[in-house]
């Protein structure tokens, strides 16, 4: 079976300070991968997606990078966090299927982030 | 990006009272998702539809895709206290190279035993 693995649960950091969100999926081969940002009760925002190695799309212009170094391993990265940065960030999965709805998103537990 | 809007925004009813949630966007999606978000935690897949007008029953919960897979509601019979939480949909495109989802802004809902 699939899973999906995220890390750290928590975390703290400075404004200033680098940060480096890591997930790993296993069970599968050639996931596309997704990174979300989720404030408080709403909605997620699509970040990042990734449909191979080293294959990055960006949704919205940020302080924020991703890569993909492995097929199943995918980090989100930022070289000077913001306070704005702060929030719930989740990691997910699905698999691609042409003709069809594709899978649904398959989530990590996701990273609670805090700048300060 | 993809805008899908929610309403309402927070919903607190009694137990065994009926509610509907809706999702509505412009753009049309190949597929619709709901999910459920429990507190720290990523969301979990309730349904997905496919079919514009297709509708899906889990148990107290009805799914409906519009016609025009523009849309969808949600509507939960005789709501229980398990039934609280953040319910997300999330649209989704299909391109050649991949999948991508857009999430709607979320209904909390609170069933109050």
């Amino acid at each position: 079976s699939q899973t999906i693995h995220q890390w750290p649960a928590t975390l703290v950091q400075p404004v200033g300070s680098p940060l480096s969100l890591e997930c790993t999926v296993e069970g599968t081969s050639n996931p596309n991968l997704y990174w979300y940002r989720q404030a408080a009760g709403r909605g997620l925002q699509l970040l990042f997606y990734s449909v191979g190695i080293g294959q990055i799309s960006s949704e919205v212009p940020q302080n924020l990078s991703a890569s993909r170094p492995q097929d199943r391993q995918f980090i989100l990265s930022s070289k000077k966090l913001l306070l704005s940065d702060s929030g719930f960030y989740l990691c997910a999965w699905s698999v691609l299927r042409r003709g069809q709805g594709g899978t649904p998103l398959h989530f990590g537990n996701g990273t609670r982030l805090t700048v300060t | 990006t993809q805008l899908l809007e929610q309403s309402p925004q927070f919903l607190s009813i009694q137990e065994g009272e009926n509610l509907t949630v809706y999702c509505n966007s412009s753009s049309v999606f190949s597929s619709l998702q709901w999910y459920r978000q429990e507190p720290g935690e990523g969301p979990v897949l309730l349904v997905t539809v496919v079919t514009g007008g297709e509708v899906k029953k889990l148990k107290r919960l009805t799914f409906q895709f519009g016609d025009a897979r523009k849309d969808s509601s949600l509507h939960i019979t005789a709501a229980q206290p398990g039934d609280t939480g953040l319910y997300l949909c999330a649209g989704g495109i299909n391109t050649n190279t991949g999948n991508q989802f857009y999430f709607g802004t979320g209904t909390s809902l609170t069933v109050i035993p």
